[in-house]
C-alpha cells in the first residue's frame, strides 16, 4: 500500500529565510508519480509540480526547488528567500501507476512566513 | 477559460437529510474525483470516475454515492447526513484514459456542516 508522510506539521520562518518541507513516501511500485500542492489561506488547492519515478533530476522554478531521491524515498521541497505570500499548507502526494489515477496525500505541512 | 467549479461553496444541513454537492468541469476530462479534507487526515478519496457511467469507491466511501451521466459533472450525494461528515469537500479532475496518472486539478471546495 502506498503511504506519504510529512513529518513537519507546522513550520514558522521569518521572511527571506530558506525553508525545506520534507516528504517521505512508501510504495512497492516501480512506476509512480509524486506531486506537491499548495493550499493558501483562501482554501483552494494549487498544483505545483509532478515528477515521475524515472526522473530523478532536481527541479527549480523561480524560488521553488524540489529534490527527489529514490534511495531515501524522499521528495523534498525548498523555498528560497521565503515571502509572506508563501504562507500556506503544502501537501505532498503519491500516485502509483498500477492504482490508476488515485492520489494518496500526506497530512500536510503548514508554513507560516512572518514579516 | 476551462475550469472546475463546485456548488454550493458553503452548506449547513441537519442530521439525516440528503445532501448533494455539485461538481462541474469544462476541461472535458475523463477522470473525476471527490475528496474530503479533515484536520489531521489530509485529503482522503471518497469516490472517483474514469468516464460516463463509471464510478468507483475510494478509501472513505461509506455514506456517500456518486453518479456520472455526462463528462462534465460528478455530483456527490450524502444519503443521510451525519455529523461525522462535517468536512471540506474537494472535487478534482484529470485528463487521460482510465488509470493514466495525469495531474489532478481541484475545484475551490465546499464546506459542509452537519448539525
Amino acid at each position: 500500500a502506498q503511504k506519504v508522510t510529512q513529518a513537519q506539521t507546522e513550520i514558522s520562518v521569518v521572511e527571506k529565510e530558506d525553508v525545506t518541507l520534507d516528504c517521505v513516501y512508501e510504495t512497492r511500485d516501480t512506476t509512480y508519480y509524486l506531486f506537491w500542492y499548495k493550499q493558501p489561506p483562501s482554501g483552494e488547492l494549487v498544483f505545483l509540480i509532478r515528477r515521475n519515478s524515472f526522473d530523478e533530476q532536481n527541479e527549480i522554478s523561480g524560488r521553488y526547488s524540489w529534490n527527489f531521491q529514490k534511495s531515501t524515498s524522499s521528495f523534498n521541497f525548498t523555498i528560497t528567500a521565503s515571502q509572506v505570500v508563501d504562507s500556506a499548507v503544502y501537501f505532498c502526494a503519491l500516485s502509483e501507476a498500477d492504482a490508476g489515477n488515485m492520489l494518496t496525500f500526506g497530512g500536510g505541512t503548514r508554513l507560516m512566513v512572518k514579516p | 477559460d476551462a475550469e472546475i467549479t463546485q456548488s454550493p461553496r458553503h452548506k449547513i444541513t441537519e442530521t439525516g437529510r440528503q445532501v448533494t454537492l455539485a461538481c462541474h468541469q469544462t476541461w472535458n476530462h475523463n477522470n473525476m474525483f471527490w475528496y474530503r479534507q479533515d484536520l489531521g487526515h489530509g485529503l482522503r478519496l471518497i469516490h472517483y470516475s474514469y468516464g460516463v457511467q463509471d464510478t468507483n469507491k475510494g478509501e472513505v466511501s461509506d455514506g456517500y454515492s456518486v453518479s456520472r451521466s455526462n463528462t462534465e459533472d460528478l455530483p456527490l450525494t450524502l444519503e443521510s447526513a451525519a455529523s461525522s461528515q462535517t468536512s471540506v469537500y474537494f472535487c478534482a479532475s484529470s485528463a487521460g484514459t482510465s488509470g493514466s496518472t495525469d495531474t489532478q486539478y481541484f475545484g475551490p471546495g465546499t464546506r459542509l456542516t452537519v448539525l
